[in-house]
């Protein structure tokens, strides 16, 4: 069945970095975009990040433009999250997203995956 | 960046009731416009894309209707299973694409 996995998570100290994974299946990855979407405990949810289905757009939210980077690997069905100089506001419930399957919703989402924690402490 | 605006933030059912949640973008968006429900350690899930088309697998008691700057989640009969978090997120003048702050259906 369709189903994207995320992994990478972790506890990290405030200005480290780290990489986020996230494997999907059942589905033709290659031909679809994939999103980045965190969700801060409690809050609401906020876009972060995204991939073309050919890898050749990459759009960034604002307050991670110059320091999160966006990749995939077709040949694995993974796209990656590469964070760096984490804050303390950006510990979060990061979540992978397909873009939606709809012709007239490309930049809906379809499919999540269940999330990988990041916490950003001191 | 467009600002979507979600109301109530809080909505208090009765099971059986009807349920109107609204969504209001700062721009208009034509009907460029999701709406997704997520219950307490879940994803969210998509119900609705393009203003009023529903998802694969979502009920019907589900609708949704508006376009331009104005938007409304309809579910016409609650039922146990659909108390939670409803966003709506908009997709029309991107990036970044953006989501309201939620409304959340509770058991009046």
């Amino acid at each position: 069945q369709v189903q994207m996995v995320e992994s990478g998570g972790g506890v990290v100290q405030p200005g480290e970095s780290l990489r986020l994974s996230c494997a999907a299946s059942g589905f033709n990855f290659s031909t679809y975009g994939m999103h980045w979407v965190r969700q801060a405990p409690g809050k609401g949810l906020e876009w972060v990040a995204y991939i073309r289905y050919d890898g050749n757009r990459k759009e960034y939210a604002d307050s991670v433009k110059g320091r999160f980077t966006i990749s995939r690997d077709d040949s694995k069905s993974t796209v990656h999250l590469q964070m760096t100089s984490l804050t303390t506001d950006e510990t979060a419930l990061y979540y992978c997203a397909k873009g939606s399957k709809y012709s007239s919703a490309w930049y809906a989402f379809d499919i999540w995956g269940q999330g990988t924690m990041v916490t950003v402490s001191s | 960046e467009i600002v979507m605006t979600q109301s109530p933030a809080t909505l208090s059912v009765s099971p059986g009731e009807r349920a109107t949640l609204s969504c209001r973008a700062s721009q208009s968006i034509s009907n460029n416009l999701a709406w997704y429900q997520q219950k307490p350690g879940q994803a969210p899930r998509l119900l609705i894309y393009s203003a009023s088309s529903r998802a694969t697998g979502i009920p019907d008691r589900f609708s949704g209707s508006g376009s331009g700057t104005e938007f409304t989640l309809t579910i016409s009969s609650l039922q146990s299973e659909d108390f939670a978090v409803y966003y709506c997120q908009q997709y029309n003048n991107w990036p970044p694409l953006t989501f309201g702050g939620g409304t959340k259906v509770e058991i009046k």
